[in-house]
């Protein structure tokens, strides 16, 4: 009964490498976003996308592309990982801005 | 520039005893403000939220917070903590749109 759910739970990788974390809600939330958490613990958005479609974009590196298959679906693929990019990353959903938002219980990159 | 203040990285409170945690923010209008918890190696929780209307917000687990529009601040109370209450506090904003923007966030410790 998971409302929003991401996998993996925890990344280990290599600098370079090329990476995807998977996220779906059962809300029937139309907006999809992710956040990144650094080691500071600062949450900072870095996509959002209503109805499949990107709506924010917060100047993120291009290496990142976020990919929305359906409105029940947000995954985030990662080209060329860096160290800098070593993170708890968040999927999160609602259906407005007044709406909560509902975050999944994260993805702990680690870039090694 | 547009923030979001949380001025205490870490708040230490005795069991039984009450908290406030603040939150100012630098948006022109009233933004939609929102506080989340997140327990350690969990996501994040809403506790309430606030659009409109009655300043004074009830959530969750006993917690309550204030809108003050003169002080531009959001604080979060409650009047007894209990050891569970154990965890990390993001107050968060949505100037426009869907985006949050996040504080820096308060670690709150409870000691027996």
């Amino acid at each position: 009964d998971t409302a929003v759910s991401q996998t993996p739970k925890y990344l280990v990788t290599q600098m370079g490498n090329d990476k995807s974390i998977k996220c779906e809600q059962n809300l029937g939330h139309d907006t999809m976003y992710w956040y990144k958490q650094d080691s500071k613990k600062f949450l900072k958005i870095m996509f959002s996308y209503n109805n499949k479609e990107l709506i924010i974009n917060e100047t993120v590196p291009n290496r990142f592309s976020p990919k929305s298959p359906d409105k029940a679906h947000l995954n985030l693929h990662i080209n060329s990982l860096e160290l800098g990019d070593s993170a708890v990353y968040f999927c999160a959903s609602n259906s407005g801005r007044a709406d909560e938002q509902f975050f999944g219980p994260g993805t702990r990159l680690t870039v090694l | 520039a547009q923030s979001v203040t949380q001025p205490d990285i870490h708040i230490t409170v005795s069991e039984g005893a009450s908290l406030e945690l603040r939150c100012n923010y630098s948006y022109g209008a009233t933004p939609y403000l929102f506080w989340y918890v997140q327990s350690p190696g969990q996501g994040l929780q809403l506790l309430l939220k606030y659009f409109s209307g009655d300043t004074l917000v009830q959530g969750i687990k006993g917690f309550e917070a204030e809108f003050k529009r003169s002080q531009s601040s959001f604080n979060l109370r409650k009047p007894s903590v209990h050891w569970s209450d154990a965890a990390e506090y993001f107050c968060a904003v949505a100037p426009y749109g869907n985006k949050l923007v996040f504080g820096a966030g308060t670690i709150l410790r409870v000691k027996s």
